[in-house]
């Protein structure tokens, strides 16, 4: 079946620092991603999205490109600040299945 | 527009007691998710329903559980009788086309089993 393997956390930064958090999935088809951020105490909000081959993701400084032929979507940004610090899920939704999330990833940037 | 809400936003209750948890997803979406968060077993998936039919209950730990979709506006989620196992970060999340495009999560109701 579909998954989605994330690194594990917590990623540790200080503010303006460069974020990569790696994502890898496996699907049988051609799936639409997803990153997702959960902030202390609220529930998860859509990042960014790429529904084919090549498409970029992107909002409030955070990318990620579709690449299949490594089957990744790692999530980058130029330069964090304190108040990203949340957690991270990449998921992926295929056909007429529902999201397929993985474990999320901690992001921690001190001042 | 307002986006999925959830009630109570923090309910404690005590073992072997009901809990009804709600949720009114965002108008015109007609899919509606309902997740369990916990630190050991992160996001769980307990049952969806499109167009106010469950589609998949896989997720539903057990017998204790039941979730119902009277209208398009309402969802409910029972847990009968309650164990301080199920005590948790419960969202509900809603959607267009069957599911199969972005959700949109609630604030979630953390419950709390004694």
């Amino acid at each position: 079946g579909d998954s989605v393997t994330q690194m594990e956390g917590p990623v540790t930064l200080s503010e303006e620092a460069f974020l990569t958090i790696n994502c890898t999935y496996t699907a049988t088809g051609y799936p639409s991603l997803f990153w997702y951020v959960q902030y202390p105490g609220e529930g998860l909000q859509l990042l960014l999205k790429a529904t084919k081959a090549d498409d970029k993701g992107s909002n409030k400084g955070f990318e990620a490109t579709y690449r299949k032929e490594t089957t990744s979507f790692h999530l980058e940004k130029g330069s964090v600040q304190v108040s990203d610090s949340a957690v991270y899920f990449c998921a992926l939704i295929e056909g007429y299945s529902t999201l397929t999330f993985g474990k999320g990833t901690m992001l921690l940037v001190s001042p | 527009d307002a986006g999925v809400i959830q009630s109570p936003r923090h309910e404690v209750t005590e073992m072997g007691q009901e809990v009804t948890l709600r949720c009114k997803p965002i108008s015109g979406h007609n899919s509606l998710f309902w997740y369990r968060q916990t630190m050991m077993r992160g996001l769980e998936l307990l049952i969806y329903f499109n167009n106010n039919v469950p589609i998949d209950d896989s997720g539903m730990p057990e017998d204790r559980f039941s979730a119902k979709m009277p209208n398009a506006s309402f969802s409910t989620l029972k847990i009968q009788p309650s164990e301080p196992r199920d005590s948790a970060v419960y969202f509900c999340a809603s959607g267009r086309s069957g599911g199969t495009d972005t959700q949109y999560f609630g604030p979630g109701t953390r419950l709390t089993v004694l």
